[in-house]
């Protein structure tokens, strides 16, 4: 059975840091691309970060470059996502997926956690 | 970044009508473009892929058409499991990938 469990989030005061992480079974972790993507309270969806296979490729949004990292490790089958310098428009719940894809099309996101969320406020 | 314009943004509808929701993108993208569900608390699921592909498990009466910058999701015989935001994603050119703005569907 395929699953997707994030854990991590939480209520952060703005500067402050938090780290998420997503466990991974059923879904062959370490040959997929693994994406982050978030919603804010009551509004759309907005893709985040992703990160290729081994872990050499990652790409973000702009809203988040410079203070948000991904990171995983096959040999536990685990997503990270190192989240600093939060803000209050970064409260959100944040899913991971899986992506399938190639080349500059890497974006089609068949497996999704159940989210967590994560509220920056003081 | 490709923008994605989704309409409406909610509709209403009765069990049994033919409900349809378009997508717009602001440059061509080909046929990348999926569907996703997401009801009420839930994680989004993906539904339709590459326009027109219906995801393994994902019933007949959900379809998807279009290509180029025009696109259109179909709910053929809607029922009261249905009731859910739809958003169209497009993964052409990225990153970044976009997202509609999300449809609204209820039940009248």
């Amino acid at each position: 059975e395929v699953q997707l469990v994030e854990s991590g989030g939480g209520l952060v005061q703005p500067g402050g840091s938090l780290r998420l992480s997503c466990a991974s079974s059923g879904i062959n972790f370490s040959r997929f691309w693994m994406s982050w993507v978030r919603q804010a309270p009551g509004k759309g969806l907005e893709w985040v970060v992703n990160i290729n296979e081994d872990g050499s490729e990652k790409n973000y949004a702009d809203s988040v470059k410079g203070r948000f990292t991904i990171s995983r490790d096959n040999a536990n089958d685990s997503l990270y996502l190192q989240m600093n310098s939060l803000r209050a428009e970064d409260t959100a719940v944040y899913y991971c997926a899986r992506v399938l894809g190639y080349g500059s099309r890497i974006g089609l996101f068949d497996h999704w956690g159940q989210g967590t969320l994560v509220t920056v406020s003081s | 970044d490709i923008q994605m314009t989704q309409s409406p943004s909610s509709l209403s509808a009765s069990v049994g009508d033919r409900v349809t929701i378009t997508c717009q993108a602001s440059q061509d993208i080909s046929n990348d473009l999926n569907w996703y569900q997401q009801k009420a608390g839930k994680a989004p699921k993906l539904l339709i892929f590459d326009a027109s592909k219906l995801e393994i498990g994902v019933p007949s009466r959900f379809s998807g058409s279009g290509s180029g910058t025009k696109f259109t999701f179909t709910i053929s015989n809607l029922q009261p499991e249905d009731i859910a935001t739809y958003y169209c994603q497009q993964f052409n050119n990225v990153p970044p990938v976009t997202f509609g703005g999300g449809t609204k569907v209820e039940i009248k």
